[in-house]
């Protein structure tokens, strides 16, 4: 059974702090793995990472994916309150006709 | 460009009623799927259409769940009935077609609709 496993489920920072969040897959047939992040219902994308080692970055936002390990980590660095949302780490297959493999998520709290 | 439009936005239920949520998708994407959250958890495939035929639906509790997307436009899903644990985001998300992957191609969700069944 194909699993997303995101770490940790919460975590709470200061403005200014970096944070860094973790999401480890077990899939046949991966294909590419995104990051979205979450603020009231709407999922709304950040990264899309296929090839092993390769960096995404989008201004403060960072990811790379480690393909051998199968984990991938989505880097905050001087995070602002309007990074407080959860982010979720999916996992997309060559066999899953488009569906989504979701992990549970990284409820982050940026406080003042 | 439109995003994907769904109502209602809220939805408040008695177990064992009915329930029906409605999604446009972007224009010209060809693929439309169907999503569960529940609270605390990542969104769980519940059905996918390439047009207006089913792809995936597996996950759908088949019993109380059903879908429909007519002409390959538009699509409702409607819960009967609905039983507590349903209570959930229901998200809608589009894509051009399935097999280019999400993301780069327009996979987009919706705002979604938030059901609580008491």
């Amino acid at each position: 059974e194909d699993k997303v496993v995101q770490s940790p489920l919460s975590l709470v920072v200061h403005e200014g702090d970096t944070v860094t969040l973790n999401c480890s897959y077990e899939v046949t047939n991966f294909r590419s793995l995104l990051w979205y992040k979450q603020e009231k219902k709407a999922p709304t994308f950040l990264f899309m990472l296929t090839s092993s080692g390769i960096e995404k970055k989008s201004g403060r936002l960072s990811s790379i994916l480690d393909k051998k390990e199968l984990f991938s980590i989505l880097n905050i660095t001087a995070t602002q309150t309007g990074d407080s949302a959860v982010y979720l780490c999916a996992v997309f297959t060559t066999d899953s006709w488009g569906k989504l493999q979701f992990g549970a998520g990284t409820q982050v709290v940026v406080t003042p | 460009e439109a995003g994907v439009a769904q109502s209602p936005r809220y939805k408040i239920i008695e177990k064992r009623q009915s329930v029906a949520f409605w999604c446009n998708p972007i224009s010209g994407h060809a693929t439309l799927y169907w999503y569960q959250q529940i609270l605390g958890q990542g969104p769980k495939l519940l059905i996918q259409f390439q047009n207006n035929g089913v792809v995936d639906d597996s996950q759908l509790p088949k019993d109380r769940f059903s879908a429909e997307r007519l002409k390959g436009v538009d699509s409702t899903l409607k819960i009967q009935p609905a039983k507590l644990e349903d209570s959930a985001v229901y998200l809608c998300a589009s894509s051009v077609t399935w097999d280019r992957g999400p993301s780069d191609y327009g996979y987009t969700f919706g705002s979604g609709t938030r059901l609580t069944v008491v």
